[in-house]
């Protein structure tokens, strides 16, 4: 079963708009949360990760809000650019784990 | 630097042969993962190498998939028998896990696989 929940499949913005990508859990044990960025025939690259002890990260136009109570994390792309148009995986993984648990992913459009 | 390398990019291959996937990682780095990503779907955990130690082989779908790491590099991923289901991009990355269990995962391009 899929472990990370992540929403929605595509999403389409102008612009200079806000895109906002929306992943949940139900594993409490989940303490690492990180987003990765995946271009066409490119493998992933990490963007921004947090830890549940904080409610929001910030790196550039990148932010991560963080809602431990509802088990939901999302990633929120300010003035959003054409360059950012590709897919975002949200991803998760417990303590001392081996591997991350990804979402399904989100391909995003930002249209000039 | 140079940064995780997979070969081949793409591999086309007829139902019932076997394959092999290499993955070169980043040099000195001690974590190696594999994973899979098909069509709609999130990256999906295969297997992990860590230093010395036993690998976690969790995530192997079926006893056709096997992955091999020599000398603490360079790793291959193996498909005996291919089946039509196995056709997705085979992804590998790799981590300084001596700095930690949290440090990033940095991703090679993949292959993909293709199974007529």
């Amino acid at each position: 079963q899929q472990q990370v929940k992540q929403s929605p499949q595509s999403l389409i913005v102008q612009k200079g708009g806000i895109s906002i990508i929306n992943c949940a859990y139900e594993n409490t044990a989940f303490d690492y949360f990180p987003w990765y960025q995946q271009f066409p025939g490119k493998g992933p690259a990490l963007l921004i990760a947090i830890r549940p002890d904080v409610s929001e990260k910030k790196e550039g136009r990148f932010t991560i809000s963080f809602n431990k109570s509802a088990k939901q994390f999302s990633l929120h792309i300010m003035d959003s650019q054409p360059g950012d148009s590709a897919t975002y995986f949200c991803a998760a993984s417990p303590g001392g784990a081996n591997n991350l648990f990804f979402g399904t992913g989100t391909r995003l459009t930002v249209i000039p | 630097g140079a940064g995780v390398s997979q070969s081949p990019s793409n591999k086309v291959t007829e139902k019932g042969k076997d394959v092999e996937l290499r993955c070169d990682p980043i040099s000195g780095h001690t974590a190696l993962y594999w994973y899979r990503q098909s069509l709609g779907q999130g990256l999906e955990f295969l297997i992990y190498f860590q230093g010395n130690s036993a690998p976690d082989k969790s995530g192997l779908p079926s006893d056709r998939f096997s992955a091999e790491r020599t000398g603490g590099s360079v790793s291959t991923l193996t498909i005996q028998r291919t089946q039509q289901e196995d056709s997705a991009v085979y992804l590998c990355a790799s981590s300084d896990r001596d700095r930690g269990a949290r440090q990033p995962q940095h991703f090679g391009d993949g292959t993909r696989l293709s199974i007529l």
